[in-house]
C-alpha cells in the first residue's frame, strides 16, 4: 500500500543539524511533491517547504530560508530534510507528507503522510 | 500570509450532537483552495475534506465542508466516538501554506 515511512527519534544539541529521511512506498515517486511539516509539543501545524522528487526544485516557507534544505534520492524513492542550527524552538514531530496530484494538475493539500519523526534538541 | 484563526478552540459535545467547526481566513482563500484534517493524539493528520467540500476517500459521509473566500465551516452530522480529536484547516491557495490552530473536539 502507499506509505511514507520515517525514521526515528533523534537528539540532538543545540547548533547541530539533523537530516530526517522519509521513504515513499507503493506510488510512483516522481508523480507526487512532497512536503515536510512540523508541529511542536501541543502545538499547531506548520508548513517549512516543498520539493518536486523528480526534479529536485525547491521552495521553502522565509522563515526557514537559509537553515532547510530538502533533497531526494530517486534511487532509493527517499526525501530528506535537513534543519541546521538548532535551537531550543526546532524541538517538534517533523512529517513529511504528499501533496495531491492528478494526471493534469497538483495541489498542496496533503492526501499521504509519514509517521512523523521527533527531533528534541538539548542546550 | 495568510492567517487561519479556527473557532471554537474546544467544542464540548456528546456521541449523536452535531458539531460545526469554523475557520475564518484573514484574507480571500483562492479557488477555495481550503483543507480539514483531523488529528489524533500521537498520529499524523488524515485529510477529511478538500477544495472547501469534496470528501476524501473513504471518509464517511457524516463529514462535510462549506464555505468560500474568508469563511468555511466543517460540519459533523452526527458525532461517532471516534470522531473526537483535534480538527485542522489548511490553506493551500497561497505560499507559505498555512494552519489553523486547531479546534479541539471533546466529550
Amino acid at each position: 500500500q502507499e506509505q511514507l515511512v520515517q525514521s526515528g527519534a533523534e537528539v540532538k544539541k543545540s547548533g547541530a543539524s539533523v537530516k530526517v529521511p522519509c521513504k515513499a512506498s507503493g506510488y510512483t515517486f516522481t508523480s507526487n511533491y512532497l512536503h515536510w511539516v512540523r508541529q511542536a509539543p501541543g502545538q499547531g501545524l506548520e508548513w517549512m517547504g516543498i520539493i518536486n522528487p523528480s526534479s529536485g526544485i525547491t521552495t521553502y516557507a522565509q522563515k526557514f530560508q537559509g537553515r532547510v534544505s530538502m533533497t531526494r534520492d530517486t534511487s532509493t524513492s527517499t526525501v530528506y530534510m535537513e534543519l541546521s542550527s538548532l535551537r531550543s524552538e526546532d524541538t517538534a514531530v517533523y512529517y513529511c507528507a504528499r501533496g495531491y496530484c492528478s494526471s493534469t494538475s497538483c495541489h498542496y493539500y496533503f492526501d499521504l503522510w509519514g509517521q512523523g519523526t521527533l527531533v528534541t534538541v538539548s542546550s | 500570509e495568510i492567517v487561519l484563526t479556527q473557532s471554537p478552540g474546544t467544542l464540548s459535545l456528546s456521541p449523536g450532537e452535531r458539531a460545526t467547526l469554523s475557520c475564518r481566513a484573514s484574507q480571500s482563500v483562492g479557488s477555495s483552495y481550503l483543507a480539514w484534517y483531523q488529528q489524533k493524539p500521537g498520529q499524523a493528520p488524515r485529510l477529511l475534506i478538500y477544495d472547501a467540500s469534496s470528501r476524501a476517500i473513504d471518509i464517511p459521509d457524516r463529514f462535510s465542508g462549506s464555505g468560500s473566500g474568508t469563511d468555511f465551516t466543517l460540519t459533523v452530522s452526527r458525532l461517532e466516538p471516534e470522531d473526537f480529536a483535534v480538527y485542522y484547516c489548511q490553506q493551500y491557495g497561497t505560499s507559505p501554506y498555512t494552519f489553523g490552530q486547531g479546534t479541539n473536539l471533546e466529550i
